[in-house]
């Protein structure tokens, strides 16, 4: 069965830092490319991040693009997203997703909230 | 970017009733579409890839078409699981752009 499970999620200050995990199982990690997607309260989803299975090609949106880093580590099975320079528009629950066509499989999310 | 616009951003149907949501990208984005559903307090389920592929395990009510740049979700009978949020998002190019929602709501 593939599971997806974040962890890292918390209250942050602005321009503080936070580095969010996914633990992958159930499925070739090493094969797929994941995404980071995010959705604040009350709103719709938004894409934030990509890596391909080798960590050759990443890409990430315009409102995390410099501040957040994504990352993974195949022989752990995990995937990372780094995030630094915290703004309170980026208050949201942080899902990790396996890409395929899509994103066919998803954890159930991290929230992380950040205020003064 | 690749904008998609969602509608409507919400509908009221019946238990047994036709509704279509459509999603329309603002350039070509040849098939490469997904439609997801969405519950309170859980995470997005996949439904539809590559625009018409229903996912594994989804029911066969729903179902996805598209012409040029215009795509649709359709559920033929709607049931009292369905109502939910459901999103489209297309993975052509970067950003993976999500369309603004549709909440599916009881009449």
């Amino acid at each position: 069965e593939v599971q997806l499970v974040e962890s890292g999620g918390g209250l942050f200050k602005p321009g503080g830092s936070l580095r969010l995990s996914c633990a992958a199982s159930g499925f070739t990690f090493s094969a797929y490319s994941m995404n980071w997607v995010r959705q604040a309260p009350g709103k719709g989803l938004e894409w934030v991040s990509f890596v391909s299975a080798s960590s050759s090609h990443i890409y990430y949106s315009d409102s995390v693009r410099g501040r957040f880093t994504i990352s993974r580590d195949n022989a752990k099975n995990s995937l990372f997203l780094q995030m630094n320079s915290l703004r309170v528009e980026d208050t949201a629950v942080y899902y990790c997703a396996r890409h395929f066509s899509g994103s066919d499989y998803w954890g159930h999310g991290t929230l992380v909230t950040v205020s003064s | 970017a690749i904008q998609l616009t969602q509608s409507p951003s919400s509908l009221s149907a019946s238990v047994g009733d036709r509704i279509t949501i459509a999603c329309r990208a603002s350039q070509g984005i040849s098939s490469a579409l997904a439609w997801y559903q969405q519950k309170p307090g859980q995470a997005p389920k996949l439904l539809i890839y590559d625009a018409s592929r229903l996912q594994t395990g989804v029911p066969s009510r729903f179902s996805g078409s598209y012409s040029g740049t215009d795509f649709t979700l359709t559920i033929s009978s709607l049931q009292p699981e369905d109502f939910a949020a459901y999103y489209c998002q297309q993975f052509n190019g970067y950003p993976f752009t999500f369309g603004g929602g549709t909440n599916v709501e009881i009449k």
